[in-house]
C-alpha cells in the first residue's frame, strides 16, 4: 500500500518567514503533486514534479521532487498572511488512471 | 478558467436513504473521478471513470456506491443506502492532460 506522510501537520509562523513543509513515502511515485484547499473548496493543483531532483519555482514557493521519486518539499520565502491555507502533497500512482495518494496536508497560519 | 461544477454543496439525508451527488466535469476532459474526505482524515481515492466505465475503483466503492455518465456531461456518485461513516466530504474531479487534475468545490455529505 502506498502511503504519504506530511510534516508538520500545523504551523504557525509570522509574516517574512521562511518555512518548508515535507511530503515522505516508501514507495515511488510516477510525479507528485502540491495541492492548495481553502476552508470549503476543492483542492486546486500548483504544481506537478515529474522528474527524480526537479526544482520547480512558482513565485515565492519552491518545490523539490527527490532523487529517489519517494519524496518532496515545498520551501516558501518570505511568507505572507495570503499563503495561509491547507497545503496538501498527493502522489500520482503509475497506469493510465493516475489516481492520487494523498498525504494529511498542512495547515499554515501567517500571522500579520 | 474551466470548472468543475458539484451541486449540492450540503446535504443532509437519514441513515438508509439514497443519494445522488452530481458533478459536471470540464467537457474535454476524458478522465473522471470520484474521491471523499472524511473530517481530519486524508482525502481517499473512490472510483475513475474512463471511456464510459470504472477504471479502478477502492476498497470503500463497495455495492452501495455506484456512478454514471448518463448525458455526456454529468457525472454522477450514488450511495444506495448511506450509513453514518458515509458523512464526508465528497469531491469531484476530471483530468485532460497527464497530470491536470481539476478538483470541483465538493460536497458536504452528512448522514444522520
Amino acid at each position: 500500500t502506498q502511503l504519504l506522510e506530511q510534516s508538520p501537520q500545523f504551523l504557525s509562523i509570522q509574516e517574512g518567514e521562511n518555512l518548508t513543509v515535507y511530503c515522505n513515502s516508501s514507495s515511488v511515485f510516477s510525479s507528485l503533486q502540491w495541492y492548495r484547499q481553502e476552508p470549503g473548496e476543492g483542492p486546486v493543483l500548483l504544481v506537478t514534479v515529474v522528474t527524480g531532483g526537479e526544482v520547480k519555482k512558482l513565485k515565492r514557493l519552491t518545490f523539490q521532487f527527490g532523487d529517489a521519486r519517494k519524496d518532496s518539499s515545498l520551501h516558501i520565502t518570505a511568507a505572507q498572511p495570503g499563503d495561509t491555507g491547507l497545503y496538501l502533497c498527493a502522489g500520482v500512482s503509475a497506469g493510465n488512471n493516475r489516481k492520487l495518494i494523498w498525504g494529511l496536508g498542512t495547515s499554515l497560519a501567517v500571522n500579520p | 478558467e474551466p470548472e468543475v461544477t458539484q451541486t449540492p454543496s450540503h446535504q443532509v439525508t437519514q441513515m438508509g436513504q439514497e443519494v445522488i451527488l452530481r458533478c459536471v466535469p470540464i467537457s474535454n476532459h476524458l478522465y473522471f473521478y470520484w474521491y471523499r474526505q472524511i473530517l481530519g482524515q486524508k482525502v481517499e481515492f473512490l472510483v475513475s471513470f474512463y471511456n464510459n466505465e470504472i477504471s479502478e475503483k477502492s476498497e470503500i466503492f463497495d455495492d452501495q456506491f455506484s456512478v454514471e455518465r448518463p448525458d455526456g456531461s454529468n457525472f454522477t456518485l450514488k450511495i444506495r443506502s448511506t450509513k453514518l461513516e458515509d458523512s464526508a466530504m465528497y469531491f469531484c474531479a476530471s483530468r485532460g492532460t497527464v497530470n491536470g487534475y481539476t478538483f470541483g468545490s465538493g460536497t458536504r455529505l452528512t448522514v444522520v
